[in-house]
């Protein structure tokens, strides 16, 4: 079947230390991104690529880096910049390069918890 | 701040009962998308609708759009208690290549 896979489920690290996700899909779809989503609120874009090898900022880009050398990859690193890294993360992916134009298609998503 | 956003922010019904969830949103858009998501999982695309159409059905699931007052809503017909879960609209941002989130509505059906 197809679809976006996201490892691990679960991430624990302690402060101080970047972590990375994994998102990969085999849908063959141009479009990839990145939400952070907090308890009780919607999603906030943080990293998007359109094509392989270029990827724009979100709304909350800062204390984060993407890499797109394939199309089927998107890891997310947190690094430590980030002041607030404890959140549910989420990777999507779109067929068309405008998402709005085609629906987003996205995985079970990784909780990541800093202490 | 957030493009569109969701009232209720929870919804309480029982199995059999029609639910109803209304969107707003501040800029134009060209479409409106709505998407539920199950407890600790992804989001699941629902329904896309255009800014030119005015009414989508799909299953149990009507969505209008009203783009003179910037609103949207998704009814759910007949509801099960697999319905329970949260529901959110989605709109582009002002012609960038991306969809912007509400803080979603918490539906939870009762059997």
């Amino acid at each position: 079947d197809g679809g976006i896979t996201q490892s691990p489920k679960y991430l624990f690290r302690k402060e101080g230390q970047n972590v990375t996700l994994s998102c990969e899909q085999n849908l063959n779809h141009d479009a990839m991104y990145w939400y952070r989503q907090d308890p009780g609120q919607g999603l906030r874009l943080i990293y998007y690529s359109q094509i392989v090898n270029d990827f724009q900022k979100g709304d909350i880009a800062e204390g984060y880096s993407v890499s797109r050398e394939k199309k089927e990859s998107f890891p997310l690193t947190v690094t430590s910049a980030q002041k607030n890294p404890t959140a549910f993360y989420l990777c999507a992916s779109s067929r068309t390069r405008t998402g709005a134009e085609s629906p987003l298609h996205f995985g079970n998503g990784t909780r990541l918890t800093v202490t | 701040s957030q493009q569109g956003e969701e009232d209720p922010q929870a919804l309480s019904i029982q199995e059999g009962e029609n639910a109803t969830m209304n969107c707003s949103y501040k800029t134009s858009i060209n479409n409106l998308q709505w998407y539920r998501q199950n407890s600790g999982r992804g989001l699941v695309h629902l329904i896309l609708i255009r800014s030119n159409e005015r009414e989508k059905h799909s299953g149990r699931l009507r969505v209008t759009l009203d783009t003179s007052k910037k609103s949207s809503s998704l009814l759910i017909t007949a509801s099960r208690a697999a319905d329970t879960a949260s529901y959110f609209c989605a709109t582009e941002s002002g012609g960038y290549n991306k969809l912007i989130f509400g803080a979603g509505t918490r539906l939870a059906v009762h059997p």
